[in-house]
């Protein structure tokens, strides 16, 4: 049973450029969330997709966006790169349970992303 | 509001000791509290969680104690052996929301 798959596993950008990061899902799961975890420190939510639409959004800019198909796969955009921008960004995915939406968080191991 | 605060920032422990990790939160409405593990390379990975119904959870060698008047939450890891070393997070948050606050983490080395 394949966990939570993320690609790539390194990314390396310059400034002002755009990113993609990609995730599939746990098996069974229909939830995505984006995190950020910058060196030394704990994630940070980004944002959370379910049934295709962004449900619930942290504190990041709109250059962060999102999608999420019908397969549950999603992407992260990152546009405009900035050097603050680096960091491992993760994905989690978890199966929607009514008002429970903190069901357990299953992590993919993360997209390097380093901006020069 | 948002914040939870976790400490240490690193723990060194003899094997078979036992490890103790605090964290305390602001936001009276938080009403999930996971503690994952990291280790180098990887995604975090869930440990153990507990609502605040519950003061005490025991999973195994790893326990949580929780005491919602004092807003605090800590995690025991009895026995602690090297393979526990890790970075350990605690998080918090809202099982009607979507998203959890994550402490900075707690560098675990566990000594043979």
């Amino acid at each position: 049973d394949a966990g939570v798959t993320q690609s790539p596993t390194h990314l390396i950008k310059t400034r002002g450029q755009q990113v993609t990061l990609r995730c599939s899902p746990k098996s069974g799961h229909d939830t995505v969330s984006w995190y950020q975890q910058a060196l030394g420190q704990g994630p940070q939510f980004i944002f959370q997709y379910y049934e295709e639409e962004e449900r619930q959004r942290g504190n990041f800019p709109d250059r962060f966006s999102g999608h999420q198909f019908p397969n549950y796969s999603s992407e992260l955009n990152v546009n405009a790169l900035l050097l603050g921008d680096s960091a491992l960004y993760l994905c989690a995915s978890s199966v929607y349970q009514g008002a429970n939406y903190n069901s357990p968080l299953h992590f993919g191991n993360g997209t390097r992303l380093t901006v020069t | 509001q948002q914040q939870v605060k976790q400490s240490p920032q690193s723990l060194i422990v003899q094997k078979g000791g036992i490890s103790i990790i605090n964290c305390a939160y602001e936001n009276t409405a938080f009403d999930y509290f996971p503690w994952y593990q990291q280790f180098p390379g990887k995604g975090p990975a869930l440990l153990i969680a507990i609502r605040p119904d519950v003061s005490e959870k025991k999973e195994g060698r790893f326990t949580i104690s929780f005491n919602k008047s004092a807003k605090q939450f800590s995690l025991h890891i009895m026995d602690s052996q090297p393979g526990d070393s890790a970075t350990y997070f605690c998080a918090a948050g809202e099982r009607s929301q979507g998203n959890l606050i994550f402490g900075k983490g707690t560098k675990l080395s566990v000594k043979p």
